[in-house]
């Protein structure tokens, strides 16, 4: 049973581009969440989807940023011009349901430049 | 107030030594609670989850639960070399919105 499965594993982009970061849920999970981690910081949540649903947005930023969890393929976090306070590692974690654990992504680190 | 508090170190202890991890939260009425270990560069990989009032052991893991305090801790028996991390304190509020804790960041000397 493959772990949730994140990529691409790095990314750059220049400032004005689009960032499309992508995640595979572990087989059998129908939540997905993102969060975004800055150097020497905690994990902030971003968002939480299950299928075709997005359930909480409450830690997306208002602009630039979207989020999908479509019912075939993988969950899409969605940057459009990016800027250099972009720049984190985005972590996608998934679980089989309501108040069980969550197993997270390797991360995807974006880069701005 | 944060939603999840934690002291961000470093904490440094002695090889074979107990090391303990603290984090309050703010919503009183969060049910569940998991401790998170990530490595530099690393993912956070869980490695404990308490959901009732006192202790719960796993190995050389102890979490600690006090809903009344709005308090939760791991405990970390004979301390190894390779329990360097940063942990991360978790918490289950609302409609399972996982928020965690800015981390503390544990050494343990040799």
């Amino acid at each position: 049973n493959a772990g949730v499965m994140q990529n691409p594993r790095h990314l750059v982009r220049r400032r004005g581009q689009e960032a499309r970061l992508r995640c595979s849920p572990m087989k059998g999970h129908s939540h997905v969440y993102w969060y975004r981690q800055l150097p020497e910081e905690g994990l902030k949540f971003m968002v939480y989807l299950q299928k075709e649903n997005i359930i909480d947005e409450s830690g997306m930023p208002k602009e630039r940023f979207s989020a999908e969890f479509p019912k075939e393929g993988p969950s899409i976090l969605r940057i459009q011009q990016v800027v250099r306070g972009d720049s984190a590692a985005y972590f996608c974690a998934s679980s089989p349901g309501i108040d069980e654990k969550l197993f997270f992504g390797s991360g995807t680190q974006l880069s701005v430049l | 107030q944060k939603e999840v508090e934690q002291n961000s170190g470093p904490l440094s202890v002695p090889e074979g030594a107990i090391a303990s991890l603290n984090c309050t939260y703010s919503d009183r009425g969060s049910q569940s609670f998991f401790w998170y270990r990530q490595y530099s560069g690393k993912s956070p990989e869980l490695i404990m989850s308490i959901y009732s009032n006192g202790d719960k052991e796993d190995g050389r893991f102890t979490a600690q639960l006090n809903k009344a305090s709005q308090y939760v801790s791991l405990l970390i028996r004979d301390s190894q070399p390779s329990d360097s991390a940063t942990y991360l304190c978790a918490v289950i509020q609302g409609a399972q919105k996982l928020v965690f804790g800015q981390g503390t960041r544990l050494t343990i000397n040799p």
